[in-house]
């Protein structure tokens, strides 16, 4: 079945603790992208990778860090957290161009105290 | 910059209504548009997919329009019920990005 899967689903943990919210997708897609969810600020791009190895800043990239070193996965790294970082984090995928269909991932509610 | 709208910001129907969620935005130079639904604390669910060069999308009850010259896709759901209650949101695909409206909440009364 193709699918986007993010782990962990739910996540509460405290400032400063290092984490990361993996996320792996089966459809061979070049196009990854993280985003995050805020009540009355709708979803908002943190980062985007065209392929292997090349990542770029969204909209709000900052206490964010990614990377790609395969094809498959994604993963979002919060080297810090702080409280404004918690939200509920979507990951999507998509072939690059016309034919990006977007797949979104089921989320991670993350919280942070 | 690229902007995506949405109008109405919700909406209150009586079950079996027909109606329209209208997207709008700002650069035509896209690759595609997107419709999605979301539930409350849910992922997003692709609904329709319709590329620069098409007009229309069907699926079911729901039929989805694109304008590119104009800016706007419009999302037309016949024969409303319960269920279809969610978030809609549109997505707008610049081949680098994607850029997301901020949704129409509707509510399907019975």
């Amino acid at each position: 079945e193709a699918q986007v899967t993010q782990n962990p689903r739910y996540l509460i943990t405290v400032t400063g603790k290092k984490l990361t919210v993996t996320c792996s997708q089966n459809m061979n897609h070049e196009y990854m992208s993280w985003y995050r969810q805020d009540p009355g600020l709708g979803l908002r791009q943190i980062y985007y990778s065209m392929n292997v190895e090349v990542t770029d800043k969204g909209d709000v990239p900052e206490g964010y860090k990614v990377s790609r070193k395969e094809k498959r996965n994604f993963p979002l790294i919060l080297e810090s957290p702080s409280p404004n970082q918690t939200s509920l984090y979507f990951c999507a995928s998509s072939l690059w161009g016309a034919a990006g269909e977007l797949f979104f991932g089921e989320g991670s509610r993350l919280t942070v105290l | 910059k690229q902007e995506v709208t949405q109008i109405p910001a919700a909406l209150s129907v009586p079950e079996g209504e027909n109606l329209v969620l209208n997207c709008s935005f700002t650069d035509s130079a896209i690759y595609n548009l997107q419709w999605f639904r979301q539930d409350p604390g849910k992922g997003l669910t692709s609904l329709l997919l319709i590329q620069s060069s098409q007009r229309e999308q069907t699926s079911g009850r729901l039929n989805a329009s694109l304008d590119k010259s104009s800016g706007r896709s419009t999302l037309y759901i016949a024969a409303s019920q319960p269920g279809d209650s969610a978030t809609y949101l549109c997505a707008v695909n610049y081949g680098q990005n994607f850029v997301f409206g901020p949704g129409t909440r509707l509510s399907v009364l019975p």
